[in-house]
């Protein structure tokens, strides 16, 4: 089974801040690992995916993830927040080697990024 | 090129009745997968078709159905509707399997 915990609900920011979203995960095998953010009434749109490679995975609008296997995370970050980066966060999880079973991509809850001006 | 088309946009069905919902994926793309979502449960696996066979399968009700056709096309048919599968579905394409497009998805109400 894999699993996905975004621990933050919400997250607040000042606009020019560094932001983090928070994303720990759990597969019976090795992890592709994507972030998505979504606004409101439409669809998600794909940020970044680690799939094997680089702990660092770099992805649209500046954002970036670090993979970190040993502490099954794989945390969202920005340097500088901007105002439009306010949205619903999600982290997805799907094991390696899930052919066949009843898995597809897993997600957490959503967290909620607010970037105050 | 074009994305995933999702259509419709929006539904109003009554209890009891059926839905079909459709899904055009990018061009070459022959996985398809189709998501739940809703404010209670969030993003729920439904199911995932490649080159017209269901290759996985979510934990969701017999009422819950899909099929891919040859040319990638996915539709998607939930029978006999209650008012709790009022949701947004999306549905996704993917070319290898490590990446997935998400349409903008139909927003069912169930009323």
């Amino acid at each position: 089974a894999q699993s996905v915990a975004q621990p933050e609900d919400q997250v607040n920011v000042a606009e020019g801040n560094p932001l983090t979203v928070k994303c720990t995960y759990s597969v019976s095998g090795n992890p592709y690992l994507f972030w998505y953010v979504q606004y409101p009434n439409r669809g998600l749109q794909f940020l970044l995916k680690y799939i094997t490679g680089d702990n660092l995975v770099k992805g649209s609008y500046g954002f970036e993830a670090e993979f970190n296997k040993s502490q099954t995370s794989f945390h969202l970050k920005k340097p500088s927040a901007l105002v439009s980066d306010s949205a619903l966060y999600f982290c997805a999880v799907r094991d390696m080697y899930s052919g066949g079973g009843a898995d597809g991509l897993t997600f957490g809850k959503g967290t909620h990024l607010i970037i105050q001006p | 090129k074009a994305g995933v088309t999702q259509t419709p946009r929006y539904l109003i069905k009554t209890r009891g009745q059926q839905v079909t919902l459709s899904c055009s994926p990018i061009s070459g793309h022959r996985s398809v997968s189709w998501y739940q979502q809703t404010p209670g449960q969030g993003l729920q696996f439904l199911f995932e078709y490649f080159s017209e066979t269901q290759r996985n399968k979510g934990n969701f009700p017999g009422r819950f159905s899909g099929r891919q056709f040859s040319n990638s096309r996915s539709e998607m048919n939930v029978s006999t509707l209650e008012l709790g599968d009022s949701a947004l579905y999306l549905c996704a394409s993917s070319h290898t399997g490590v990446g997935y497009t998400f349409g903008s998805g139909t927003r069912l109400t169930v009323v």
